[in-house]
């Protein structure tokens, strides 16, 4: 079965730019999605297919996939970004969907 | 305004079957290319996907979980219904459904609240 690969955590300080990963066996090939989860509350949508941001997600959250590696880009990182982030694939081989286990962003 | 929410047991027991009810609103599985998804979360870990259905009622469900999930619709109720069979007390967790919003390679647009299932005897 198709693997995606986060950091367990990444530590950021305010106004710096967080980069979280999404490693997968050719992942460029395929559509990436990302998912910002805070505390007791369910996952948002905050990039679809690779880069496209959907309506009411601040322009400082971009994404990219190339590769082997998708990256979500956070530019001036806020307190209020902190939280967990999944990047999610549609595996074809296996018309599966699959997450990752999760990068846990925290904002020094 | 696209809303969807869980409902059924917090608390099921050892070798139970679990019951859960998605209903949504603001889209139809009547409509070409739509689907719901299931999603769960046990306590401080990572998500996982464990089914999806389709407006032409194809299904798909994650192999791991060996043969005891099954997904329903009624699309006339507007309503999702998961259901997952001998339940473990590793199953605890919280069960989201999702709208999975287009065809193969789409992402989980909208989601649930969420329910948080608990398994013990």
């Amino acid at each position: 079965s198709y693997v995606l690969t986060q950091p367990p955590s990444l530590s950021v300080a305010p106004g710096k730019t967080a980069r979280i990963t999404c490693g997968g066996t050719n992942i460029g090939g395929k559509n990436v999605h990302w998912y910002q989860q805070k505390p007791g509350q369910a996952p948002l949508l905050v990039i679809s297919r690779d880069s496209d941001r959907p309506s009411g997600v601040p322009e400082r959250f971009s994404g990219s996939n190339s590769g082997n590696t998708a990256t979500l880009t956070i530019t001036g990182v806020e307190a209020g970004d902190e939280a967990d982030f999944y990047c999610q694939v549609w595996d074809a081989a296996t018309d599966h969907q699959v997450f990752g286990g999760g990068t846990k962003l925290t904002v020094l | 305004q696209i809303t969807l929410k869980e409902s059924g047991p917090s608390l099921v027991k050892p070798t139970q079957t679990l019951t859960l009810t998605c209903s949504f609103s603001g889209f139809s599985l009547y409509t070409s290319g739509v689907a719901v998804g299931w999603i769960r979360q046990p306590p401080g870990k990572a998500l996982e996907w464990l089914a999806l259905i389709y407006w032409d009622d194809d299904k798909r469900y994650n192999p791991s979980l060996k043969g005891r999930l099954i997904v329903a619709k009624d699309t006339s109720k507007d309503q999702v219904v998961l259901t997952v069979t001998n339940m473990d007390p590793v199953d605890t967790a919280t069960y989201y459904c999702a709208r999975y919003s287009g065809y193969s390679g789409s992402p989980f647009d909208h989601w649930g609240q969420g329910t948080l299932v608990t398994v013990s005897s």
